[in-house]
């Protein structure tokens, strides 16, 4: 039982490169999403979806777009990478209902030069 | 707005109890969460209560709930160098869309 996995761990971009982050969860959660970590800063919720083909914006959406064309898969797309994007992206997700929480990837550390 | 708050550093000597605080504003919340982050890894979840419950045990942590002042706690015991992380506090907030109200985070640090 694999979780959610998110590839790649590691990554180094040069301002305004474009690349997509993967997330994969093999649960059949409906609920997944995409939070940025940075120091002093918590989690900050960059995108969610409630099921394939429903996205919706946390509170920092700029610059990253998402689609959920299966449940399982939840990637992310950074268009034209700025320094500001550079921080550590985790990938979680959950049923809808009842007491769940959340399952967190391992997460994968971005540097935008 | 929502919010939830927590203090940022805890620091103990192995051994001892550890207590983390958090308060959170929203009261329609149904249930309550502590993760843990350990050095370049994700969030894992430690515990959950429900909000009509003012305490939970689960072998070493103990979470207790005032509903009326809107604190949480969780307390370790016998707190071990390998329980230094950072503790998360988060609130499933008012509706069902499964968004959690996170706090920043307090570092844990056990001394020997």
């Amino acid at each position: 039982n694999a979780g959610v996995t998110q590839t790649p761990k590691f990554q180094v971009l040069k301002t305004g490169q474009s690349m997509t982050l993967q997330c994969a969860q093999d649960m059949n959660h409906e609920y997944m999403s995409w939070y940025r970590q940075d120091p002093g800063m918590g989690l900050r919720l960059i995108h969610y979806s409630v099921g394939a083909g429903i996205t919706d914006q946390g509170e920092v959406p700029n610059g990253y777009n998402v689609s959920r064309s299966t449940t399982e898969d939840f990637p992310l797309r950074l268009l034209s990478a700025a320094p500001s994007q550079t921080s550590v992206y985790f990938c979680a997700s959950s049923y809808l209902g009842g007491n769940y929480g959340y399952t967190f990837g391992s997460g994968t550390r971005l540097t935008v030069v | 707005g929502e919010d939830v708050e927590q203090s940022l550093f805890l620091s103990v000597r192995e051994g001892d109890s550890s207590v983390i605080n958090c308060t959170y504003t929203d009261s329609s919340s149904t249930y309550l969460y502590w993760y843990k982050q350990e050095p370049g890894a994700g969030l894992q979840l430690l515990t959950y209560i429900f909000s009509n419950m003012d305490m939970k045990q689960d072998q070493r942590l103990t979470v207790l709930l005032n509903k009326k002042d809107k604190h949480l706690s969780l307390r370790i015991a016998d707190t071990q160098t390998g329980d230094s992380a950072i503790y998360f506090c988060a609130e499933s907030g008012a509706g069902n869309n499964r968004k959690l109200i996170w706090g920043l985070g307090t570092s844990l640090a056990v001394n020997p």
